[in-house]
């Protein structure tokens, strides 16, 4: 069965850092492109990052230079590794697989790990 | 940054109804334009990739159109079990969701 285990969420105070992981398991894990995906309470998605099977990364303007997306193709495992946490951050925390060419959606998603950034 | 747009963000309709929901991109994203439905509690599905193409396993009532900037998902004949919050996601250029479309019974 294709799957996605997210983990390390948890509460954390404003400026703190956080490491999410992503265990994938079911498909080859290092063929495919993955993101990050979040989502605050009651609100919509917002795209975190992705990164390349070459190990290309990308993200949006408001966490470029705070967070950090890796993998390690070895262990079946994605990570984000997030610095500077804002109450903003605050949110579950999805990792998806790109389907087949990173244009053509995310195919596979995990169930997701709740980010919470407060005092 | 490409903004996608999508309306209404809202929609009340019945069962058997004929559904659409639009997306609108701030620049032409060709058709690199996906559509997710997500249920309360539940991890976005994928539905329709490349603007018009089924993902596998998703009901035929399902269908996606559009190129540019305005894209339409449409729900020939809603179902129960599709009340749920449907995003737009453009990937042409790293990657932006709309901001969601609740569609909910009438």
């Amino acid at each position: 069965e294709v799957q996605l285990v997210e983990s390390g969420g948890g509460l954390v105070q404003p400026g703190g850092s956080l490491r999410l992981s992503c265990a994938a398991s079911g498909f080859t894990f290092s063929s495919y492109d993955m993101h990050w995906v979040r989502q605050p309470t009651g609100k919509g998605l917002e795209w975190v990052s992705a990164i390349s099977t070459a190990g290309d990364t990308y993200y949006p303007g408001s966490v470029k230079g705070r967070f950090t997306i890796s993998r390690e193709n070895a262990r079946n495992s994605l990570y984000l590794q997030m610095n500077s946490l804002r109450a903003g951050d605050t949110a579950v925390y999805y990792c998806a697989r790109a389907a087949a060419g990173s244009h053509y959606g995310m195919d596979v998603w995990g169930q997701g790990t709740t980010v919470t950034v407060s005092s | 940054d490409i903004q996608m747009t999508q309306s209404p963000s809202s929609l009340s309709a019945s069962v058997g109804d004929r559904v659409t929901i639009t997306c609108r991109a701030s620049q032409s994203i060709r058709s690199y334009l996906n559509w997710y439905q997500q249920k309360p509690g539940k991890a976005p599905k994928l539905l329709i990739y490349a603007a018009s193409s089924l993902q596998s396993g998703v009901p035929s009532r399902f269908s996606g159109s559009g190129s540019g900037t305005d894209f339409t998902l449409t729900i020939s004949s809603l179902q129960p079990e599709d009340f749920a919050t449907y995003y737009c996601q453009q990937s042409y250029s790293t990657h932006t969701f709309g901001q969601g479309t609740k569609l909910e019974i009438k």
